[in-house]
């Protein structure tokens, strides 16, 4: 049975570009939550999708965006990458109506 | 709200007991406790729900107290492999479904031997 798996594993981007993160969920999960952790931090929520459609949305800016495909699986992108942007991010799934959420390996992006 | 979470470090022996403690400003309705260990990604340990019973997952245990809106972790007998990060999160919500987590800021546990 697979977790939560992301890619890339890590990533260096340059202030002011584009980068998309990758998820895909638990087997027979369907609600993909992402989260930002930086460093020495908890993480912080940023959005939920399921159904397709953004559930839930933390206190960031339009710069994220996201994404769920049919299959469950989900993108993030952030825009105009800014230094602040550097950080662990996490992908949790869960199966909707179930408060568990199992979290992927992550994606640690540098932005430079 | 994020929640607050005591002590911010703690370094035991082996054997040794610790509690972890998790308060928040707003009413709870559930707790979700995970264990981080350097570099990798958070384990899901246990979830309180309100009106639920304490928990427990071997040596390690947790209580939700409502009235107080605080939730602790019991470390029993702590062993070399319970070191790490341990963060609460609590429900966005106001159920106890998956909703997006406020996380507090972790405690560091360090066990030695």
């Amino acid at each position: 049975d697979a977790g939560v798996t992301q890619s890339p594993t890590h990533l260096i981007k340059t202030r002011g570009q584009q980068v998309t993160l990758r998820c895909s969920p638990k087997s027979g999960h369907d609600t993909v939550s992402w989260y930002q952790q930086a460093l020495g931090q908890g993480p912080q929520f940023i959005f939920q999708y399921y159904e397709e459609e953004e559930r839930q949305r933390g206190n960031f800016p339009d710069r994220f965006s996201g994404h769920q495909f049919p299959n469950y699986s989900s993108e993030l992108n952030v825009n105009a990458l800014l230094l602040g942007d550097s950080a662990l991010y996490l992908c949790a799934s869960s199966l909707a109506g179930s408060s568990e959420q199992y979290f992927g390996p992550g994606t640690r992006l540098t932005v430079t | 709200q994020q929640p607050v979470q005591s002590p911010q470090a703690v370094i035991l022996r082996e054997g040794e007991d610790a509690v972890i403690n998790c308060s928040s400003s707003k009413a709870l309705y559930s707790v979700h406790w995970y264990r981080q260990k350097h570099g990798e990604a958070p384990v899901f340990l246990m979830i309180l729900l309100k009106g639920g019973e304490q928990k427990g997952h071997e040596k390690i245990s947790a209580s939700f107290n409502e009235k107080k809106q605080q939730s602790s972790l019991y470390l029993t007998a702590s062993q070399l492999s319970y070191s790490g990060t341990y963060f609460c999160g609590i429900n966005r919500g106001s159920g106890g479904g998956a909703d997006g987590l406020t996380f507090g800021k972790g405690t560091h546990l360090i066990i030695q031997p």
